[in-house]
């Protein structure tokens, strides 16, 4: 099992610019979530889903979408990116256990 | 509404000491505490959770726990710290014992002085 997958690992965005974060995961779990991590803040959960065909808002919401067309895959949407967020983004999946991603190091000028 | 404080942002003990992590919580109903460790540029890795079985908590690496309610405290411990523990630790809480929604502190970063 590959576990948790993100790509890119690294990405530099112009403030106005769209992009998508991909996790994958085939583990067969229903709950996915994506966290963002800033110094001195931990991990905020930005959305998450409890199976395909389902999201819902976690605590930093704002500027972000996503959506559950499949249990495998969980994209995360910044439509117009800002630098505020910058930041490193965490996706994570599991049942029982959360099991987390490499993480996507994104920055936005 | 839950949450979790970690005292300490930054710990640094020598090699071969006890290595203590501080964690308080707050939460409206009996919660399920966790410890991640992150290595740089990594992701979080479960050390230990709590979901009250039993108050002291055996997990990874020499690591333990024990689920104090009348402190609210979860506090991590190591009896002798290695030059591999060196990371950054976060306390994480959930009301639900599927442990999803996780809510973390703010993490503390171990030091390990040779």
């Amino acid at each position: 099992n590959a576990g948790v997958t993100q790509t890119p690992k690294f990405q530099v965005l112009k403030t106005g610019q769209s992009m998508t974060l991909q996790c994958a995961q085939d583990m067969n779990h229903e709950y996915m979530s994506w966290y963002r991590q800033d110094p001195g803040m931990g991990l905020r959960l930005i959305h998450y889903s409890v199976g395909a065909g389902i999201t819902d808002q976690g605590e930093v919401p704002n500027g972000y979408n996503v959506s559950r067309s499949t249990t495998e895959d969980f994209p995360l949407r910044l439509l117009s990116a800002a630098p505020s967020q910058t930041s490193v983004y965490f996706c994570a999946s599991g049942n029982n256990e959360q099991f987390f991603g490499p993480g996507t190091r994104l920055t936005v000028l | 509404a839950q949450s979790v404080t970690q005292l300490g942002s930054h710990v640094s003990v020598s090699e071969g000491a006890l290595v203590l992590l501080r964690c308080n919580y707050s939460s409206s109903v009996p919660p399920y505490l966790f410890w991640y460790v992150q290595y740089p540029n990594q992701g979080l890795q479960l050390l230990l959770k709590y979901t009250s079985a039993a108050t002291l908590v055996k997990g990874i690496n020499g690591f333990e726990a024990e689920f104090k309610k009348s402190e609210t405290s979860f506090h991590l411990t190591k009896p002798s710290a290695h030059m591999s523990d060196a990371a950054e630790y976060f306390c994480a809480v959930s009301e639900d014992f599927g442990n999803e929604k996780l809510t973390f502190g703010t993490g503390t970063r171990l030091t390990i002085i040779p």
